[in-house]
This record gives structure tokens, C-alpha cells and sequence, in this order.
């Protein structure tokens, strides 16, 4: 158990809808990221939030957006639903010290289907 | 900009067979090196890391030494169990193209599989 919780596990939806996925990070990490894991696309950073903050953006499309919360807790939020946003989405989170070396901690990840 | 290639799997090994997976990687700064695995229907965990050149990771009896001369971090293991049966990534932190930020990238994942 990495600390890190995702919910919910599974979400099927239909094209052009809006989902909201969530995420607690490790107690004590600051820093929450964001991730898309396809089979064709394999693992793709999408958003990192430090400490409430916008940090760092990946290959996050402008249908997505994410926040973190006071309490660090963070959400993805993603809209107008296409077949190909059908992925497994992970929350990673990691005591940021800005050398690159720190960790990241997974969460199980939350399985989106599209229909 | 950041790359890893790892070698295409899927790997399948008898127990206690010996494993390599090939990692090699292009980077524009001095990143750090890591293995993360993932098992059937869990998160990514990290596995080993290595933050400088020769630097060896090590953990549960894997072991990686980060070649900055072949720009390589093979995962390698004596005698690999059933237990052992996952999806390996092979990742890189380095700063992003905006200077100010690490970013991990990963490789596309090699599936293992051990037979009994």
C-alpha cells in the first residue's frame, strides 16, 4: 500500500460526458502528479500541483484540468469524453525537493471507460 | 527532449532463470535513473533508483548500475521467482525543456512473466 488513495476504481461513461477523478496523496507529500496510461500511449505525465499550486504540464489536453486543494487532496477533471480518453489514470504523489531524485508514490489508479 | 527505450517485451522465464531488461535513455542534463514495477491490477512502485553515474540500485535481489558511457540502466536479476511476474518501466528524471522542473519519462513497459 503506497498511501496514496484514488477513487473511484472503475467509471464507465458515454462520449461527450464529464467525469471527475480524485486523489489523496501520502501524508506529508506536497506534491501531487497526474498521469494517463494507454496501451498505445503507454505512461503520459499530464499535471503536477505543488502545494496548491500549478507546477509542471505535460501531454495534458485542454479538455482536461486538474486543482489541488488545501488539504493537498487533488482532482482531474475531464470533459467532452472521447472513445480514445479511455485509459487507466494514476495519481503519484512525492515529498518534492526539487532535485529530480525523490520518489514518486502510485495510487491504484482509476480505470475510465468511454462508450 | 527525454527519451527511455526499454527492450519490447513480453519476457517469459522458467523460475529461477536469470533476467535482463535493457533500458537506454537520452537525456539533455544528468538525470536520475529508476525502475518502477507494476503488478497485475496495482500502481506503479518504485523498484531500485540510481541518482549518479555508476551508482548502483539494488532491491529484492534486482539490480541496475546507471552507465553514463552507454547512456544504459539495465535491470538484471540472478534467479527470478513466479512473484516476479509484472510490467517493468524504466524511467528517467530530468529537468523539463523549461529548465525549472523534473519530470519523470518512461519507458513503454516490458511484461514479465515467470513460469513455474
Amino acid at each position: 500500500d503506497s498511501g496514496v488513495t484514488q477513487t473511484p476504481k472503475h467509471l464507465i461513461t458515454a462520449t461527450g460526458q464529464r467525469v471527475t477523478l480524485r486523489c489523496s496523496p501520502r501524508s506529508g507529500d506536497l506534491s501531487v502528479y497526474w498521469y494517463q496510461q494507454s496501451l498505445d500511449q503507454g505512461l503520459q505525465f499530464l499535471i503536477q500541483y505543488y502545494n496548491g499550486e500549478e507546477r509542471a504540464k505535460g501531454n495534458i489536453l485542454e479538455r482536461f484540468s486538474a486543482q489541488q486543494f488545501p488539504d493537498l487532496h487533488s482532482e482531474l477533471n475531464l470533459s467532452s469524453l472521447e472513445l480514445g480518453d479511455s485509459a487507466l489514470y494514476f495519481c503519484a504523489s512525492s515529498a518534492y525537493t526539487g532535485t529530480g531524485m525523490e520518489t514518486q508514490y502510485f495510487g491504484p489508479g482509476t480505470r475510465l471507460l468511454v462508450l | 527532449g527525454n527519451s527511455v527505450t526499454q527492450m519490447e517485451g513480453p519476457v517469459t522465464l522458467s523460475e529461477e532463470a536469470f533476467l535482463t531488461i535493457n533500458c537506454t535513455y537520452t537525456a539533455t542534463g544528468y538525470p536520475s535513473l529508476f525502475w518502477y514495477v507494476q503488478y497485475p491490477g496495482e500502481g506503479l512502485q518504485l523498484l531500485l533508483k540510481a541518482t549518479k553515474a555508476d551508482d548502483k540500485g539494488s532491491n529484492k535481489g534486482f539490480e541496475a548500475t546507471y552507465r553514463k558511457e552507454t547512456t544504459s540502466f539495465h535491470l538484471e536479476k540472478g534467479s527470478v521467482q513466479v512473484s516476479d511476474s509484472a510490467v517493468y518501466f524504466c524511467a528517467l528524471s530530468d529537468l523539463d525543456s523549461g529548465g525549472s522542473n523534473y519530470k519523470l519519462t518512461f519507458g513503454k513497459g516490458t511484461l514479465l512473466t515467470v513460469n513455474p
